[in-house]
């Protein structure tokens, strides 16, 4: 089984609607973080925790909202769904030292 | 803040061809250092890291990368391409300080094309 996994895969949704991303991860680490990347943009962090009581602001999370459920749970939503919230959204893991663990990824299109 | 730069976001070699992808990054401090690798469709995975120690690192799929303090450069380099090795490269850098040690920054990626 895969130690970071995401739900949905792939998501296409209307202007407005509300979604959440969810993730999940067995790796038993504390710090999670969510991503979106673009094409020519790289990663760009969107929010992240560093324990189960720690919530982060990342570069862009405007229009972002986060919840970390348990230790292995952090869940992604947009509250009100935008064309350019369109990307490919990742959920990492990482210990201390930074090294990060990725889910498959979801692509989320909002038309 | 740590910034990355990724020199080509674009590079392309033949098979059997040396692969050169640049980064550089801003730290003063030495920092940890990361290449990742993102094959079409797929999430990332970590193809080496710099933590401390020897400063020539070597990863997987005969990647290696060198980490050079005075210049502030983690390149990453393998003798022969495959085609296989046809992929997104990011490399990154960890907060080396504070209370958000461990967080990475990235670079915007070079793609790597592989011509047979």
């Amino acid at each position: 089984d895969a130690d970071v996994t995401q739900t949905p895969r792939n998501r296409i949704t209307k202007t407005g609607k509300r979604i959440m991303l969810e993730c999940s991860q067995t790796k038993g680490h504390d710090r999670m973080y969510w991503y979106r990347q673009d094409p020519g943009l790289g990663l760009r962090l969107i929010y992240y925790s560093f324990d189960v009581k720690d919530i982060n602001k990342g570069e862009i999370s405007d229009g972002y909202s986060v919840s970390r459920q348990a230790q292995a749970k952090f869940s992604l939503s947009l509250e009100s769904a935008i064309p350019n919230q369109t990307a490919l959204y990742f959920c990492a893991t990482s210990d201390f030292i930074g090294e990060q663990f990725f889910g498959p990824g979801t692509r989320l299109t909002v038309l | 803040a740590q910034s990355v730069t990724q020199l080509g976001s674009h590079v392309s070699v033949s098979e059997g061809a040396l692969v050169l992808l640049r980064c550089n990054y801003s730290s003063s401090v030495p920092p940890y250092l990361f290449w990742y690798v993102q094959y079409p469709n797929q999430g990332l995975q970590l193809l080496l890291k710099y933590t401390t120690g020897a400063t020539l690192v070597k990863g997987i799929n005969g990647f290696e990368a060198e980490f050079k303090k005075s210049e502030t450069s983690f390149h990453l380099t393998k003798p022969s391409a495959h085609m296989s090795d046809a992929a997104e490269y990011f490399c990154a850098v960890s907060e080396d300080r504070g209370s958000t040690l461990g967080r990475l920054y990235f670079g915007r990626g070079t793609q790597l094309t592989v011509w047979p």
